[in-house]
């Protein structure tokens, strides 16, 4: 079964709301997860690396203010799409490591429409 | 710098032929490999990992992978493709520890199968 959570499945809004994304960790603590981004037929490009307890690491490029990610617990990091526009529109998937030595689990992902 | 390369945007199979797809990669370590499969709107699967020992590694669904160091290669194999198998496949590459660390991804493959 799955080890990473991602909710919503899929987001369709108006543009100007922000759009909150939960990952969670089902069956293992998780210091770190990450966020990506993937446009249709490419590949995915990382935006930032979510750390327990502290700031995240964005990737060049990336928006702070425009993607804010919380990581308040072990299990839970969020990725807040603020003031979202029909460009924010995109699949986003976010992955966590099991500290036991398995590679990244990745979530099902997120289909962010904005209209 | 760190990338990986898909050379293969697309390739079409008939169900039943075998099926190589191609993955080079540049990375300034020792480097962990991973091929993922991703199915339409869904997230990633692990396939298989190399990290070390055999060269040769085996993974779900019939799928193997072999490293080759002198050429920065991990091919992704299958004797037989069944028509389940059409999906995007992602070779994607990460430090030793990568548990913990980025992945760096190739552009994908999507595979289609012909009855």
């Amino acid at each position: 079964g799955a080890v990473v959570s991602q909710h919503p499945s899929r987001v369709i809004c108006k543009s100007g709301t922000s759009v909150k994304i939960e990952c969670r960790s089902l069956d293992f603590q998780a210091t770190t997860m990450f966020w990506y981004r993937q446009f249709p037929k490419q590949s995915l490009m990382l935006m930032a690396t979510s750390n327990e307890g502290s700031k995240a690491t964005y990737e060049q490029g990336v928006e702070k203010d425009k993607f804010l990610i919380n990581h308040a617990s072990l299990t839970l990091s969020t990725l807040t799409v603020t003031s979202a526009h029909p460009e924010d529109s995109s699949f986003y998937i976010c992955s966590a490591g099991d500290p036991g030595g398995e590679p990244q689990h990745f979530g099902d992902g997120t289909r962010l429409s904005i209209l | 710098a760190q990338s990986v390369t898909q050379p293969d945007i697309h390739i079409t199979v008939s169900e039943g032929a075998s099926l190589e797809l191609r993955c080079n990669y540049s990375y300034g370590a020792t480097p962990y490999l991973f091929w993922y499969v991703q199915s339409p709107g869904q997230g990633l699967q692990l396939l298989l990992k190399y990290f070390s020992g055999d060269t040769l590694v085996q993974g779900i669904k019939g799928f193997e992978a072999e490293f080759k160091r002198s050429q920065s290669s991990f091919n992704l194999r299958k004797p037989s493709v069944h028509w389940s198998d059409a999906a995007e496949y992602f070779c994607a590459v990460g430090a030793k520890g990568s548990t913990l660390g980025r992945l760096y991804f190739g552009r994908g493959t999507q595979l289609t199968v012909w009855p």
